[in-house]
């Protein structure tokens, strides 16, 4: 158990609608990194957050945006949905935001786009 | 661009039966590189961090080790439980996001 927790676990829904997926890090943990995994993409990092701030951003689409709140879970919210966002969502948390300490990773969400 | 190669895509063992995975990167200065576990339906599970060329790490029967253009995970006489998809990582200094390769899907049969 790595101590990250990923709400829902599955979650299935039609084109152009609008998900919420929730994470919850580590205990002690400040910064959170969210994921998506396809199965011709690998992972891929979409954004950072550390502290309640963003930190870093990839390749997320602007129909997607994600928010640190103070108690520092994080929600990622997907909207307008496309049969290709259908993939699996996977949050990590780290102590910092910055060196070069390992991510730890919650088990996802597994996003099914009808 | 950063850029992360695993090799082989497969590798299918016998129990007891030694072997490596390969992962070559590509970084503008690298900061760490990463060794994760991935079972099916499951989040990575975090193995090794190495910092420098010339680094090993171990753990039961898995040896990380890297050179500045590539790292090895040997694996030494594997168990059935040890069937997983095995990923690399880097993450460069001039950036905090982690560059994942494709990842290895390692069986070992009894």
């Amino acid at each position: 158990d790595s101590g990250v927790t990923q709400t829902p676990k599955h979650l299935i829904t039609a084109t152009g609608q609008r998900v919420t997926l929730r994470c919850s890090p580590r205990s002690g943990d400040l910064s959170v990194y969210w994921y998506q995994q396809s199965l011709d993409q690998g992972l891929q990092f979409l954004i950072q957050y550390y502290n309640g701030e963003e930190r870093a951003k990839g390749n997320i689409l602007e129909r997607f945006s994600a928010q640190q709140f103070p108690d520092l879970h994080s929600e990622l919210n997907l909207s307008s949905l496309e049969l290709g966002d259908s993939a699996l969502y996977f949050c990590a948390s780290s102590a910092d935001g910055g060196s070069n300490q390992p991510q730890h990773f919650g088990d996802g969400t597994r996003l099914s786009i009808l | 661009e950063d850029q992360v190669t695993q090799s082989p895509e497969a590798l299918r063992l016998q129990e007891g039966e030694s072997s490596s995975l390969n992962c070559s990167y590509t970084v503008s200065g690298l900061r760490g590189l990463f060794w994760y576990r991935q079972d099916p339906g499951k989040g990575p599970e975090f193995l090794f961090t190495l910092y420098s060329a010339g680094e090993e790490k171990e753990k039961e029967r898995l040896k990380a080790t890297l050179t500045k253009k590539e790292s090895f995970l040997h694996i030494t006489a594997p168990k059935p439980e040890d069937s997983a998809t095995y990923l690399c990582a880097v993450q460069a200094r001039n950036n905090n996001d982690m560059r994942f390769g494709a990842g290895t899907r390692l069986t070992v049969k009894p």
